[in-house]
């Protein structure tokens, strides 16, 4: 089984739709959870930080159920620059041992005028 | 946010010659920088983790004696591919982080390595 599993889509959504990403990990180790955002052969950036009790951000949405090990993304009112990929994020360091980031293969979204 | 910079963004080079990249921490100390690996189509792989002044920590599966990492300063890591083949042809990331885990890590543009 794959360490963070994504829907590697891509998702196809008109300009100004809702669109929701979801992932999965396997570690229940996983400390931090992360979304971040990938432009075609650019590097990865922040997009937000993950919290048990769920985080906001603008038109962004994370949320984090540690039982399910599940992490979604929702996107409001999407724009044309929304498009790229979005990368699901975990890290299992725990106060020693292991660090570093585990990352999802990505959801690549496509927002259509 | 912070910078980090990577040099070069991409090289050729011939089997068994080796490779250098740079990652920089321009504008702030980076108490732990990460290397990963991406092939296509597939996602970023952690290959190791290293901490200023100490040796790195390798993933499962990566050589260290092949994939040579100094940490020598808080704003600077390399990575050297040594003996390169075209096996070793990827794409290569660097991220830096100046805080603990759960802190924003920051990523280089990456190095787009062809070994012909």
């Amino acid at each position: 089984r794959k360490e963070v599993e994504q829907d590697p889509g891509p998702f196809n959504v008109p300009e100004g739709a809702t669109v929701a990403f979801n992932c999965t990990y396997s570690n229940s180790a996983s400390q931090s959870f992360f979304w971040y955002r990938q432009d075609c052969r650019k590097e990865p950036k922040l997009l937000m930080s993950v919290y048990s009790s769920g985080n906001e951000d603008g038109r962004f949405t994370a949320q984090l159920n540690r039982a399910s090990q599940y992490i979604s993304l929702l996107i409001r009112d999407s724009k044309l620059s929304d498009s790229a990929t979005y990368l699901c994020v975990v890290n299992i360091w725990s106060g020693g041992g292991a660090d570093g980031l585990t990352f999802g293969k990505g959801t690549h979204l496509i927002i259509q005028p | 946010g912070a910078v980090v910079s990577q040099h070069p963004s991409w090289v050729i080079c011939k089997s068994g010659t080796s490779v250098k990249i740079e990652c920089r921490s321009l504008d702030f100390q980076a108490t732990t920088m990460f290397w990963y690996r991406q092939f296509p189509k597939q996602s970023l792989m952690l290959m190791a983790t290293s901490n200023e002044g100490s040796k790195a920590t390798y993933e499962q599966g990566v050589e260290k004696d092949k994939f040579l990492i100094n940490h020598a300063s808080l704003t600077l890591s390399t990575l050297t591919v040594t003996s390169a083949h075209p096996e070793d042809s990827s794409f290569y990331i660097c991220s830096a982080r100046a805080g603990p885990p759960d802190t924003e890590a920051f990523f280089g543009q990456g190095t787009r390595l062809t070994v012909v």
